[in-house]
């Protein structure tokens, strides 16, 4: 059974800090995505890692993944107020429905 | 495109009730998902469809049911309902095309007593 653990569960930091959230999962796979939630919203999607090595970038979020390690982390730049949210990590389980196996999630909170 | 579209946006049922939670795409994704999101938690897997017709369980099926007679709608029933599906209701949709993305609709919050 594919398990996903993401910590911090939840972070409080300065803007202006860098951080580090951390995903790992418990068995191969091949799809590795990273949402983010605000208060009373919808889940948005941010990056699809897919191969080991993975790497993207977007504004001051940037995802790697390290498939050997079965680990993937989402680092923050300088953060910024905007940022706060809740951020998951989800994984591609095997078969061929493009099931999803959710983390608890991240709770961002960025501090003036 | 409106994307994915759920009713209604919240909901207040008394133990015992059923009610059926809409949701709808319009981006001819085959794969539909239902998923549950309860306070402080990640989403957890309900039902899902990988085409008309075809429907499977995913992780926490128990007091839920689906169809899917068309490729844009994939409506969740509630038969009996009971305090502990007090939840957020997620309804998702994919292609099988590279990425995979899931697209997520708003959301139902449904509220048991």
């Amino acid at each position: 059974e594919l398990k996903v653990e993401q910590n911090p569960l939840f972070l409080s930091m300065q803007e202006g800090k860098n951080y580090t959230i951390y995903c790992n999962y418990s068995t191969t796979s091949d799809r590795l995505y990273w949402y983010r939630q605000d208060p009373g919203k919808s889940l948005e999607s941010l990056f699809v890692l897919l191969s080991n090595g993975a790497v993207k970038q977007e504004g001051r979020l940037m995802a790697s993944l390290d498939t050997k390690a079965r680990l993937s982390t989402l680092h923050i730049t300088a953060a910024v107020h905007d940022l706060s949210a809740t951020y998951f990590c989800a994984v591609k389980g095997d078969g061929t429905a493009s099931k999803l196996t959710f983390g608890t999630g991240t709770r961002l909170q960025v501090t003036l | 495109n409106a994307g994915v579209t759920q009713t209604p946006k919240f909901r207040i049922l008394k133990i015992g009730q059923s009610m059926t939670l809409q949701c709808t795409q319009d981006m001819n994704h085959n794969y539909m998902y239902w998923y549950r999101q309860d306070p402080g938690m990640g989403l957890k897997l309900i039902y899902y469809s990988v085409g008309a017709g075809i429907t499977d369980k995913g992780e926490v099926p128990n007091g839920y049911n689906v169809s899917r007679s068309t490729t844009e709608d994939f409506p969740l029933r509630l038969e009996l309902a009971a305090p502990s599906q007090t939840s957020v209701y997620f309804c998702a949709s994919t292609q099988l095309i590279f990425q995979e993305t899931q697209y997520f609709g708003p959301g139902t919050r449904l509220l048991v007593l």
